[in-house]
């Protein structure tokens, strides 16, 4: 079991917009640390999507967005391309010393 | 360009020894953490620790403590990570990844590395 909540599939037809859920508790983004998120395409490494909550490194498209309310966290992808179609893992701090995943979201284009 | 690349995949038997490298470019070794990451088969990934070139601070996660150990070595700009006794359940694809401090706080990792694959079977 992660101590981040992810559900685990989501989908949506090409131009759609889509969210995916990232929910801790008071230890970890309820005590304020920050979330970030990676897309991991088949085959390959993650690579960072979103940093600090809402921030996107360069080259990554706008399409991306990220938000934070409370011990939850989300992924908003607009203008969903075949492309997109992904693995996609949240991360934080969790107060027990550890740094922590999300178990994952697989994301597929319909 | 900020760059990790690790050691090519792994073929072991249950209770051999094995040590898995990550070379880092780019930028300054010794002022970035890396961590290791778990990815078993088909599974999310997994945290496994963090070490700092610079001076050799290690952490590790709660639930690998003792089973791993990570090294670095700053002269060349490399980190390990290190079995003594592996079993079928090790068998996994590594990821190094460097990861960013920021604000005082633990934050994101990038670059990540291309991954290692270990298989243990015998």
């Amino acid at each position: 079991q992660s101590v981040l909540t992810q559900s685990p599939s989501v989908s949506g037809a090409p131009g759609q917009r889509v969210t995916i859920s990232c929910t801790g508790s008071s230890s970890n983004i309820g005590a304020g640390y920050d979330v970030h998120w990676y897309q991991q395409l088949p085959g390959t490494a993650p690579k960072l999507l979103i940093y600090g909550n809402n921030n996107r490194p360069s080259g990554v498209p706008d399409r991306f967005s990220g938000s934070k309310s409370g011990t939850s966290a989300s992924l908003a992808i607009t203008g969903l391309q075949a492309e997109d179609e992904a693995d996609y893992y949240c991360q934080s701090y969790d107060s027990s010393l550890s740094l922590v995943f999300g178990g994952g979201t697989k994301l597929t284009v319909l | 360009e900020v760059q990790l690349v690790q050691s090519g995949a792994e073929v072991k038997k249950p209770g051999e020894s094995l040590k898995i490298s990550c070379k880092g470019s780019g930028y300054s070794f010794t002022t970035y953490y890396i961590a290791w990451v778990r990815q078993m088969p088909g599974k999310g990934l997994e945290w496994m620790g963090i070490i700092y070139p610079g001076d050799s601070d290690t952490r590790y996660s709660p639930s690998l403590q003792g089973q791993v150990t990570i090294s670095a070595d700053k002269s060349i700009s490399t980190a390990y990570l290190q079995w003594s006794n592996l079993k079928a359940s090790d068998t996994a694809m590594y990821y190094c990844a460097r990861h960013e401090y920021s604000r005082g706080t633990w934050g994101w990792f990038d670059p990540w590395g291309q991954g290692t694959l270990v298989t243990v079977s015998s």
